[in-house]
């Protein structure tokens, strides 16, 4: 079964500085990846997602993420956070055979002027 | 524009009542998902649907009841057995056949027992 662990459910950094939340995951298939984020009351909107070929996925806002088999990762990073980073993020994966997505808990950013 | 409808926004429920939040996609997918959002437990899933006529319980499902007569509605009914209720809910749908595609959230109903 596939599952993702994101560890740190609350990360401060000062603005302008690097953004970096750590998922990693586990599957006994090759996985596809997607991070999200959601704004305080409203619904997840689609981040970044890794299905095949290049490892360094770029998504919306300055995002990017690598992914890394041999360390089952796949961390987001920015390299310098704004304001408008304050949000909840969540990294995700769907498993063999199945639609659903497994999210790992969320981690909430914070970003400290 | 397509997209996924939740409504209402905000829902008040009192003790011992059913409560309805409704689901609608115009994004032709076959399947129809509903989590529950509590602070720092992420997303749970309660029913998943991935044709019309048929749904699946999901990891929390006691409580609840959905159904599937449309492809394009999957309304979430909260029964007066849930027990702790107040949450956040998202409804979600996904095209079905291709797991690397991404599922599209609605922005969600937060209900709250008074």
């Amino acid at each position: 079964a596939q599952s993702v662990t994101q560890l740190g459910s609350h990360v401060s950094v000062s603005e302008g500085a690097l953004v970096l939340l750590r998922c990693n995951y586990s599957s006994s298939v090759p996985p596809y990846l997607f991070w999200y984020v959601q704004y305080p009351n409203q619904g997840l909107q689609l981040l970044l997602k890794y299905t095949t070929g290049a490892t360094l996925v770029k998504g919306i806002n300055g995002f990017e993420a690598e992914f890394k088999k041999s360390e089952t990762s796949f961390h987001l990073t920015k390299p310098s956070a704004h304001m408008s980073d304050a949000a909840e993020y969540f990294c995700a994966t769907s498993g063999a055979g199945s639609y659903q997505l497994t999210f790992g808990k969320g981690t909430k950013l914070s970003v400290i002027p | 524009d397509g997209g996924i409808t939740q409504s209402p926004k905000y829902l008040f429920r009192k003790e011992g009542q059913n409560v309805t939040l409704s689901c609608e996609q115009n994004l032709n997918h076959d399947a129809m998902y509903w989590y529950r959002q509590d602070p720092g437990q992420g997303l749970r899933l309660i029913y998943y649907s991935q044709i019309v006529n048929d749904f699946q319980k999901g990891d929390i499902a006691e409580g609840y009841s959905v159904s599937r007569e449309k492809k394009e509605s999957f309304p979430l009914t909260v029964t007066s057995a849930q027990k702790n209720p107040t949450a956040f809910y998202l409804c979600a749908s996904h095209p079905g056949a291709e797991r690397y595609t991404e599922a599209f959230f609605g922005q969600g109903t937060r209900l709250t027992v008074v």
